[in-house]
């Protein structure tokens, strides 16, 4: 079974503070997402990754950077954390881009006070 | 711009049949994915359809139909455990996976 996990499922900030989310896969998959989930809308792709090192900005890339050091680690960075950054962050890896099947990680809730 | 549109919740009867139905509007297309979401966790892969038709799955099956960009998720002898959410997401033509809001369904005993 393809594992992704994700470093915390709750998570509580304050304004300003500079907050990491860790991604891990265990399946190898060349591809990563990081998205945000808000009611009423639907996933949107902050950033995603198609190889160690290589990083593309998705359609909500501002106040976020990411990193990929090793292939089944994918990490998203909140330079200095807003209240309008508080939501449901998910983690994806796929294996190929032709056939884009994600398998989510349990997500993290992120609060921003 | 790209644009999928769901229903934002239905209820229906446990035992009977639900259809929830996905209509898009994007930049290309290489594929519609299924997923269902149930409340506080991950979204899990339901189907896939590329080609214009009906897949089968046990209880699920899903249509597609590219001309219309439609598609809808119909779900046979629902289970009180079919409460959840389920997102229509089509690949466009980066491949990239554009997501509609997701449709919750509600199962009433």
């Amino acid at each position: 079974d393809v594992k992704v996990t994700q470093s915390s499922r709750y998570l509580v900030k304050r304004t300003g503070e500079k907050v990491f989310l860790e991604c891990v896969q265990d399946m190898d998959h060349e591809n990563m997402f990081w998205y945000r989930q808000d009611p009423g809308l639907g996933l949107r792709l902050i950033y995603f990754s198609y190889d160690v090192k290589m990083k593309e900005k998705g359609d909500i890339p501002e106040g976020y950077s990411v990193s990929r050091e090793k292939k089944e680690r994918f990490s998203l960075i909140l330079e200095s954390a807003s209240t309008n950054q508080t939501s449901m962050y998910l983690c994806a890896s796929s294996n190929r881009l032709d056939y884009n099947e994600q398998f989510f990680g349990p997500g993290t809730r992120l609060t921003v006070l | 711009g790209q644009n999928i549109d769901q229903p934002t919740e239905m209820t229906a009867t446990e035992g009977a049949i639900v259809q929830i139905n996905c209509t898009y509007q994007t930049s290309g297309f290489n594929g519609l994915f299924w997923y269902q979401q149930h409340a506080g966790e991950a979204p899990t892969f339901l189907s896939y359809n590329v080609l214009d038709g009906l897949e089968e799955k046990g209880r699920f099956s899903s249509f597609l139909s590219r001309s219309k960009g439609y598609s809808y998720l119909l779900l046979k002898e629902l289970q009180m455990k079919d409460s959840a959410s389920y997102l229509c997401a089509v690949v466009d033509s980066n491949y990239q996976l554009i997501w509609g809001a997701g449709t919750k369904l509600i199962i009433k005993p």
